[in-house]
């Protein structure tokens, strides 16, 4: 059974503090590795796709990389606006779970100003 | 540019009563999903649909059911809600499950008192 575990459950930051969010995963078949940011009240909105070990993705403030067992989203000088819930997904595909699109329980990230 | 709508916005239903939560979208994605998300649990896959003509189920199923009614439409069924189904359900379509990024609907927020 596909399993994401994302730490920490909540992370709290100064404005100007950088950190990272981790994301662990288990899947047969690793069709594609995604990051989305979800504000409240909204529906998750995709940051970042990543499809094998050793890539990385940037946009702003965010930055995305991959080994075969986890993933790690930094996040650099961070603004209070990129205050949310951050979600990690993996992507099945192995035989009967193809297709599938397994998400982890999050980590609500809090920028202080 | 619709995307994924998603209707009802917001119901309540009393123990016992049926419903049907519709889903559409408008990008022609093969692939479909619905989630619910409870406080602190992330997003749990209920269903989904990798291609037209097949559903399969996730990681909470029971007491659900589902219809893809054609590559726009999937539509998700309580049969006899229970106050443990309150919670608020997303559906997302995918051009290839898996592989590509998920578009999310607004959300349905459920009450089952």
């Amino acid at each position: 059974e596909d399993q994401v575990t994302q730490s920490p459950e909540a992370l709290r930051l100064q404005e100007g503090e950088s950190s990272s969010l981790n994301c662990s995963y288990t899947v047969s078949g690793l069709r594609g590795l995604f990051w989305y940011r979800q504000d409240p009240g909204k529906g998750p909105e995709f940051l970042f796709t990543l499809y094998s070990a050793g890539e990385e993705k940037e946009k702003e403030r965010l930055k995305a990389t991959l080994t075969k067992k986890e993933s790690f989203l930094h996040i650099t000088a961070p603004k209070p606006e990129d205050s949310a819930t951050y979600l990690c997904a993996v992507g099945n595909a192995g035989g009967t779970s193809y297709g599938k699109l397994t998400f982890g329980q999050g980590t609500i990230l809090t920028v202080h100003p | 540019n619709a995307g994924v709508t998603q209707t009802p916005k917001f119901q309540v239903l009393k123990t016992g009563q049926s419903m049907t939560l519709q889903c559409a979208q408008d990008m022609n994605h093969n692939s479909m999903y619905w989630y619910r998300q409870d406080p602190g649990m992330g997003l749990r896959l209920i269903y989904y649909s990798a291609s037209e003509g097949t559903t399969d189920k996730g990681e909470v199923p029971n007491g659900y059911n589902v219809s893809r009614l054609n590559k726009r439409e999937f539509s998700l069924r309580l049969e006899s809600a229970a106050p443990s189904q309150t919670s608020v359900y997303f559906c997302a379509s995918s051009e290839h499950g898996g592989l590509a990024e998920a578009f999310f609907g607004q959300g349905t927020r459920l009450t089952v008192v």
